[in-house]
């Protein structure tokens, strides 16, 4: 059974610092994607990465995959308010789009 | 433009009850995915389906159903509500090759 653990699951961050999110999965794959999710909102898709050690940034964000590590990252560039959200990593263990979801990570970013 | 949404999005019901949450996407893909989201556990996948009269069971399917008549809709069915299904239900749609978009949710509440 593919497991998808974040972490963490809390960060409270000052506004210019950076930080970096944490996803670890238990099975081979080599599709993870992120997503960002507001309170009371649908999820809002961030980056979808394909192989290993892909890299994609967007912003004050970039995301990246490890597969022999099982790992990707989420890393936070000079944080801004506006990026106060709650993050989701999945993974995708047969290409057939079935996502396994992380717990998520709620980042509240304050000034 | 093309579209997922998702009806009523709002529904209070009582346990016991029957209950069918509509999806609907303009997007013309082929897959499409029920999940459920609850504090502590992000988003699990109830059903899923992967073309015109194909349905097939998720990690948390137990008392939920799906039928798949057309490419567009996937009506999820909680056959005799019961408490432990109040949550947040999300539909999405995707091809085999790439991203799944989500609709915009249905907050279910089971009294």
């Amino acid at each position: 059974e593919l497991k998808v653990e974040q972490n963490p699951l809390f960060l409270s961050m000052q506004e210019g610092k950076n930080y970096t999110i944490y996803c670890n999965y238990s099975t081979t794959s080599d599709r993870l994607y992120w997503y960002r999710q507001d309170p009371g909102k649908s999820l809002e898709s961030l980056f979808v990465l394909l192989s290993n050690g892909a890299v994609k940034q967007e912003g004050r964000l970039m995301a990246s995959l490890d597969t022999k590590a099982r790992l990707s990252t989420l890393h936070i560039t000079a944080a801004v308010h506006d990026l106060s959200a709650t993050y989701f990593c999945a993974v995708d263990e047969t290409s057939g789009s079935r996502l396994t979801f992380g717990e998520g990570t709620q980042l509240t970013v304050n000034p | 433009d093309a579209e997922i949404t998702q009806s009523p999005r709002h529904k209070i019901t009582e346990t016991g009850r029957q209950v069918t949450l509509a999806c609907h996407q303009t997007w013309n893909h082929n897959n499409m995915f029920w999940y459920r989201q609850d504090l502590g556990h992000g988003l699990r996948l109830i059903h899923y389906s992967y073309g015109v009269q194909d349905t097939n069971k998720g990690e948390v399917s137990d008392g939920y159903s799906v039928s798949r008549s057309n490419t567009e809709d996937l009506p999820l069915t909680l056959e005799s509500a019961a408490s432990s299904q109040t949550s947040v239900y999300f539909c999405a749609s995707g091809t085999s090759s790439y991203e799944q978009y989500f609709g915009p949710g249905t907050r279910l509440t089971v009294t």
